[in-house]
């Protein structure tokens, strides 16, 4: 079955404390995301990558980091900069721009990971 | 900037009812358009999409929406609710990409509730 997961489903965090999310996808595709989803705020893009080494920036990427070492793998390092981290958090990934060739890229989700801080 | 809206944050109808889920978009051209479901404490399912042709899109567990370009609206429907579609919808614009990352931009979702 191809999909994509997420762990842990919830995280607590206390203060001052890095903690990293980890998301794999076995759907081959290139890009990958990640959204941070608040009450009433909809998503909000975190970071994403459309290839492997390769990532940028979204909206709201202060006190967050990411790495991109293999195709499947997208893992998110919430760090002690994040001043308000407590939220869901949602990977996502499509087959990717050069591959869509000018269709719609949609994209698929995991399952999501609940982070709290303590 | 591309934005879009869902006017209803919270929608209530009786199961069997029909509903129309309503969303408005704000970009000059045609974006590609989409529908999520998301269940509580669950990631987001697509439900269906749109970027071309028909402007009748069905989709999955019997949505469809209907892109009105005079409008700027992407509404969906269902003739029957079921007590299991209660969850929060979210629609979803994305640019057609130009040469570059395709952003998506997501609305704040509207929680639907179903009443026996």
């Amino acid at each position: 079955d191809g999909g994509i997961t997420q762990s842990p489903k919830y995280l607590f965090r206390k203060e001052g404390q890095n903690v990293t999310l980890s998301c794999e996808q076995n759907l081959n595709h290139d890009a990958m995301y990640w959204y941070r989803q608040d009450p009433g705020q909809g998503l909000r893009l975190i970071y994403y990558s459309q290839i492997v080494n390769d990532f940028q920036k979204g909206d709201i990427a202060e006190g967050y980091s990411v790495s991109r070492e293999k195709k499947e793998s997208f893992p998110l390092t919430v760090t002690s900069a994040q001043k308000n981290p407590t939220a869901f958090y949602l990977c996502a990934s499509s087959i990717g721009q050069k591959r869509a060739s000018g269709r719609a890229d949609e994209q698929f989700f995991g399952p999501g990971t609940r982070l709290t801080v303590l | 900037a591309q934005s879009v809206t869902q006017p209803d944050i919270h929608i209530t109808v009786s199961e069997g009812a029909s509903l129309e889920l309503r969303c408005n978009y704000s970009y000059g051209a045609t974006p590609y358009l989409f529908w999520y479901v998301q269940s509580p404490g669950q990631g987001l399912q697509l439900l269906l999409k749109y970027f071309s042709g028909d402007t009748l899109v069905q989709g999955i567990k019997g949505f469809e929406a209907e892109f009105k370009r005079s409008q700027s609206s992407f509404n969906l429907r269902k003739p029957s609710v079921h007590w299991s579609d209660a969850a929060e919808y979210f629609c979803a614009v994305a640019l057609p990409p130009s040469g570059g990352y395709q952003k998506v931009t997501f609305g704040t979702g509207t929680k639907l509730q179903v009443i026996p």
